[in-house]
């Protein structure tokens, strides 16, 4: 199984709603990371788990809230956004870092 | 983490020809340098990496250069088909670094 895993494909959210992003990795990797992306431009990176442990902050808003419950679930609750966090969020997952990082198809999400 | 400039932003090229693509980056330490491609609506791909103790990879189309002295690498991709349209990233970090960032992206078209 080569597949990283997101759900929901599409989220629609008004600014006062709290939703969740999850993502799925079965393939043994220890490294676990957040990407934005915006159309037109290259992933950002958000945040990175390493053997669970939150590694990276990108300086990411405090309304967006990363978990890593175990070595194969990351999730990315999501509170009070605003308009311009509509945008893709990418999950990847990589044996450690600075290898082949495996990307899902990613959550398009449009904030009300 | 690492600054990686990636030059040009968009190319056109008549299918047949080549393609190349050039990033810079600023910290001696990066030792690894992956590509990755990203066709319309799709998630990122790795098409290619190399580490800092070869100059030159290549995969049958595809091959990358490393100058470390210039901190810079490039991708060459020959005999392009318009299934190589797609916009591809580059990335500079070390090896077992979670820190991945990319480059601005460029935009390749390839013209049948």
């Amino acid at each position: 199984d080569t597949e990283v895993t997101q759900t929901p494909k599409h989220l629609v959210m008004g600014m006062t709603n709290k939703k969740s992003l999850k993502c799925e990795q079965h393939m043994g990797h220890r490294a676990m990371y957040w990407y934005k992306q915006k159309a037109k431009k290259p992933p950002e990176l958000m945040f990175v788990y390493s053997y669970e442990k939150l590694s990276i902050n990108e300086s990411v808003p405090s309304r967006f809230s990363p978990e890593c419950p175990n070595s194969s679930l990351l999730n990315l609750h999501l509170h009070a956004l605003q308009p311009e966090d509509s945008a893709l969020y990418l999950c990847a997952s990589s044996q450690a870092g600075g290898r082949e990082l495996f990307f899902g198809e990613g959550s398009r999400l449009t904030v009300l | 983490g690492e600054n990686v400039e990636q030059h040009p932003s968009t190319l056109s090229v008549q299918e047949g020809d080549s393609a190349v693509i050039k990033c810079t980056y600023s910290d001696s330490a990066s030792n690894y340098f992956p590509w990755y491609k990203q066709e319309l609506g799709k998630r990122p791909q790795l098409i290619i990496d190399i580490r800092s103790n070869v100059g030159e990879k290549k995969d049958q189309r595809i091959a990358v250069t490393l100058n470390k002295t210039a901190k810079h690498f490039s991708l060459h991709i020959t005999e392009t088909q318009p299934e190589d349209s797609a916009v591809y990233f580059c990335a500079a970090t070390q090896y077992n670094n979670n820190d991945m960032r990319f480059g601005a992206g460029t935009r390749l078209t390839v013209k049948p």
